[in-house]
C-alpha cells in the first residue's frame, strides 16, 4: 500500500461522539487525501492537504475537518458522528517532491456508527 | 447525472475471456485517465495510468482513451480468477489532484 498506513482499521462509535482517523505515511509525499467510499457513490473526496497545515474541502466536507501538522501524518475528525458517516474511509497519497503524481491508497478504515 | 458513468456490473466471464470495462465523461477538460483494481476489504491499487487520447499496453491490460467520445476502457486479455475485483475509473484535469471516480465495475472471473 504504498507506504500508507491507516488507524483504527475498524471502529465503531456512537452518534454525537467525536472520532478521529489516522493517515500515516513513509513516503514524503506532499498531497493527502481523505475519501470515503459508500455503494452507490464510488470514492469521493472529503478534504486534501497541499502541504503541513495546507487543507481545503473536497466534494463532502460537511461534518468533517483535518489536520496536517506533519508532512506524514493527515488527521480526519469527525467532530459529532452520525450515521449517515459509516462509510469505509480512504487515504490517499500523491506527488513526491516537486512534482505532483498519480494516487496511492492505504488499506481503508471501516467505520460505522450506531 | 453523474461526471463520470460506469456499469456497476456484476460482469462474469469465464477463465480465459477478454474482458471490456469502461467509463463514459461528460467534463472535455479532464485529460489524466486511471483504472485501479480495488479487492474486497482492500484499498484501491493503481493499474493503468494515461495521460489524453491513444492506448498504453501493459502485459495483458490495455487502457484506450477516446476524447472525442469522452470514453475510456480497460482491456483484460486472457482473463484469470485473480482478475476477480472491483475496477474503478479515475480522471482529473490537471496530473495527480482532484480525482473523480467512476461508481465502478464488479468483475468475476469463473475457472
Amino acid at each position: 500500500d504504498a507506504g500508507i498506513t491507516q488507524s483504527p482499521r475498524h471502529k465503531v462509535t456512537e452518534t454525537g461522539t467525536p472520532v478521529t482517523l489516522r493517515c500515516h505515511q513513509t513516503e514524503n509525499h506532499r498531497y493527502m487525501y481523505w475519501y470515503r467510499q459508500d455503494p452507490g457513490h464510488g470514492l469521493r473526496l472529503i478534504h486534501y492537504s497541499y502541504g503541513v497545515k495546507d487543507t481545503d474541502k473536497g466534494e463532502v466536507s460537511d461534518g468533517y475537518s483535518v489536520s496536517r501538522s506533519k508532512t506524514e501524518d493527515f488527521l480526519l475528525t469527525l467532530e459529532s458522528a452520525t450515521s449517515s458517516q459509516t462509510s469505509v474511509y480512504f487515504c490517499a497519497i500523491s506527488g513526491s517532491s516537486g512534482s505532483t503524481d498519480t494516487q496511492y491508497f492505504g488499506p481503508g478504515t471501516r467505520l460505522t456508527v450506531l | 447525472q453523474k461526471e463520470v458513468e460506469q456499469d456497476p456490473g456484476p460482469l462474469s466471464v469465464p477463465e480465459g475471456a477478454i474482458v471490456s470495462l469502461n467509463c463514459t465523461y461528460s467534463n472535455s477538460a479532464f485529460q489524466y485517465f486511471m483504472w485501479y483494481r480495488q479487492y474486497s476489504r482492500k484499498g484501491p491499487e493503481l493499474l493503468m495510468y494515461t495521460y489524453s487520447s491513444g492506448n498504453k499496453e501493459d502485459g495483458r491490460f490495455t487502457a484506450q482513451v477516446d476524447k472525442s467520445s469522452k470514453y475510456i476502457s480497460l482491456f483484460i486479455r486472457d482473463s484469470q480468477p485473480s482478475d476477480s475485483a472491483t475496477y474503478l475509473c479515475a480522471m482529473s484535469v490537471n496530473a495527480g489532484n482532484m480525482l473523480t471516480f467512476g461508481g465502478g465495475t464488479r468483475l468475476m472471473v469463473k475457472p
